[in-house]
């Protein structure tokens, strides 16, 4: 089956550390994006890249970091500059660089211990 | 960007009932705005879109309604079912940005 995969569905973070999460899509869709969810919130956008080794900052990219060596694959670091980290992550893809029609993995739920 | 919002942040409804989830946004330059389901613990799910040219579109059992001249975005469910409860996001795209914008969210919730 054709999808985007998130994985972990939880994390902790030490203070100081760096974490990865790890988004995956089988769907050869060109566009991806990670999404920043806070309790009661919207959707905030931190970064996306609409092709392959180009990425673009979002609205709130300070604190991460992300890479796109690969189609399929669009990981998020949150660095220990991010001194705000827990909340729900979510990793979205599109067909192409026009963002319609985003379809989203099922989240990285990270926590600071 | 400019932000979309929703009106309502929680609406209660019973079951069979009809449910009308509104969005308002202030882009004038918005030209597509979709809508987003959210269940518990899940990612977003796509329910049904519309684009700037159209005032109304039909999927089944939802219905949106896109009034240009007040810049409001509607979302309606026919005999809303328990499996509807859930929060849904409104979210816009202009033509120069191709980066959809979020709302807050409306939770919905459908009593048995």
């Amino acid at each position: 089956d054709g999808g985007i995969t998130q994985s972990p569905k939880y994390l902790f973070r030490k203070e100081g550390q760096n974490v990865t999460l790890s988004c995956e899509q089988n769907l050869n869709h060109d566009a991806m994006y990670w999404y920043r969810q806070d309790p009661g919130q919207g959707l905030r956008l931190i970064y996306y890249s609409q092709i392959v080794n180009d990425f673009q900052k979002g609205d709130i990219a300070e604190g991460y970091s992300v890479s796109r060596e690969k189609k399929e694959s669009f990981p998020l670091t949150v660095t220990s500059a991010q001194k705000n980290p827990t909340a729900f992550y979510l990793c979205a893809s599109s067909i192409d660089p026009i963002g319609e029609k985003l379809f989203f993995g099922s989240g990285t739920q990270l926590s600071v211990l | 960007g400019e932000n979309v919002g929703l009106h309502l942040p929680t609406l209660s409804v019973q079951e069979g009932d009809n449910s009308i989830i509104n969005c308002a946004y202030s882009n004038s330059a918005s030209d597509y705005f979709i809508w987003y389901k959210q269940e518990s613990g899940k990612g977003p799910q796509f329910i049904i879109d519309i684009r700037s040219n159209m005032d109304k579109r039909q999927g089944q059992r939802v219905t949106v309604l896109l009034n240009k001249t007040v810049k409001h975005l509607s979302l309606q469910i026919a005999a809303t079912q328990p499996g509807d409860s859930a929060v849904y996001f409104c979210a816009d795209i202009s033509g120069g940005s191709y980066i959809p914008t979020f709302g807050r969210g409306t939770s919905l919730i459908v009593h048995p």
